[in-house]
């Protein structure tokens, strides 16, 4: 069983959807992130929670809302997407919420906006 | 600001070394290295932190040197499972004065037989 599990693998939706990605971590971490990756770019964080709380937000677009209901899991809630949006979405954790800590990541989501 | 690695890209043989290199124009509190697979999650691979120190296992090892703002990756003996793309990830403060963790474009190397 892998530390960070994150469904659905891959997701196409169409500008109007309203969908959910979901991450659930196994290692009994306080620090959960949502990253995104596009070809050719490096990672961006989007947003962190330290135990449930956010203490990031990098200036993304509010058609990205993510929630951490308790230290275990993770979700970003996607409405009203642009085609600029397609990447994958992955989902990390750490022991606390310090760059000097390892990160775990899930395998992510493949998102695709038609 | 985001680490600059280079190479961006490098062809080995088996058995072959490499380095590869991560600078910052930023003062470092620690250097990550992940490797990541294509359609896999990134793995992490090891931490340097402050103090110019060098690590490793098997043949994978990094150096941090603090004052020049970089750090290295080595790879000796080059074998087919090391193909991959490799993320350095910079510690350091952010303007809000938490800790931010910044990541380079990637190198991706491929051993071939």
């Amino acid at each position: 069983e892998t530390g960070v599990t994150q469904t659905p693998r891959h997701l196409v939706m169409g500008m109007t959807n309203k969908k959910s990605l979901k991450c659930e971590q196994h290692l009994g971490h306080n620090a959960m992130y949502w990253y995104k990756q596009s070809a050719k770019k490096p990672l961006e964080l989007m947003f962190v929670y330290s135990l449930e709380e956010r203490v990031e937000n990098n200036s993304v677009p509010s058609r990205f809302s993510p929630e951490c209901p308790n230290s275990s899991h993770l979700f970003l809630h996607l409405h009203t997407l642009q085609p600029e949006d397609s990447a994958l979405y992955l989902c990390a954790s750490s022991q606390v919420f310090n760059s000097n800590q390892p990160q775990h990541f899930g395998d992510g989501t493949r998102l695709s906006i038609l | 600001q985001q680490p600059v690695q280079s190479p961006q890209a490098v062809i080995l043989r088996e058995g072959e070394d490499a380095v590869i290199n991560c600078s910052s124009s930023k003062a470092l509190y620690s250097v990550h290295w992940y490797r990541q697979k294509h359609g896999e999650a990134p793995v992490f691979l090891m931490i340097l932190l402050k103090g110019g120190e060098q690590k490793g296992h098997e043949k994978i090892s990094a150096s941090f040197n603090e004052k020049k703002q970089q750090s290295s990756l080595y790879l000796t003996a080059s074998q087919l499972s090391y193909s991959g793309t490799y993320f350095c990830g910079t510690g350091g403060l952010d303007r809000a004065g938490s800790y931010q963790l910044t990541f380079g474009k990637g190198t991706k190397l491929s051993v071939i037989p």
